[in-house]
């Protein structure tokens, strides 16, 4: 069955510096998501993206954070300064053309991002 | 206000029990759709189940239902014949759909699920 693929799995970086998580949605899914889940808390929505551009985002997602989609494959999200706050994981889903409301939003194995 | 309310931070079932996960919600939107999610320690997210607002039927995926009451606002998952596996996280999530205005997921809190041997 196809999968939504996130890579790295676990990324280490310094207060400050800027990270790019990547992720490969599902093939033929039309709609993009990024997702953050803070240790221990809920899974909080970050931002969509759907032909080329963000659908909606919510306020988390600040002017540190940008999502791009370079390629036909990958869907990338970047925070560009990270803070100590920003630790947790990252979950990119992708589904497919929402106008079938009972599409699921397939998620990927997550990335963990600790910032130190 | 807390759009999905589960209010069992965890629960004990004995193997081959059946087990019913709470799940409330709150909006105003007549077209919504209901989705489980589990979340096992190794901390995938693997989709279970969907109910949509206007469905007649309540949703069955093999061993997993839904319990929907719509009156009531209340969209239980009911895990038949419990696995040692079937241990994990558990998610109820909504989307709110204004006129296909967003996608979003909104996730409560979770219901940590314990499967005793």
């Amino acid at each position: 069955e196809p999968e939504v693929t996130q890579t790295p799995s676990h990324q280490v970086t310094q207060m400050g510096q800027e990270v790019i998580l990547r992720c490969v949605p599902i093939s033929n899914h039309l709609y993009f998501y990024w997702y953050r889940q803070i240790l221990g808390q809920k899974v909080e929505f970050l931002v969509s993206f759907y032909n080329n551009e963000i659908s909606e985002k919510s306020e988390i997602f600040d002017d540190q954070f940008s999502v791009e989609r370079p390629d036909g494959s990958n869907f990338t999200l970047k925070i560009r300064s990270t803070k100590l706050e920003d630790s947790a994981m990252y979950f990119c889903a992708s589904s497919k053309e929402d106008r079938v409301r009972n599409q699921p939003q397939h998620f990927g194995d997550g990335t963990r991002l600790s910032i130190l | 206000a807390q759009k999905i309310t589960q209010t069992q931070p965890g629960m004990f079932v004995q193997e081959k029990e059946a087990v019913t996960l709470d799940c409330t919600y709150d909006t105003s939107d007549p077209s919504y759709g209901l989705f489980w999610y589990k979340q096992p320690s190794s901390g995938e997210m693997i989709f279970l189940i969907y109910q949509g607002s206007y469905d007649q039927q309540n949703a069955t995926e093999g061993r997993y239902s839904l319990n929907f009451q719509k009156a009531r606002k209340s969209a239980n998952l009911v895990i038949s014949a419990s696995q040692l596996g079937d241990s994990a996280m558990y998610f109820c999530a909504m989307r709110e759909v204004y006129g296909g205005a967003t996608n979003k997921l909104i996730f409560g809190t979770g219901t940590l699920l314990a499967v005793q041997p």
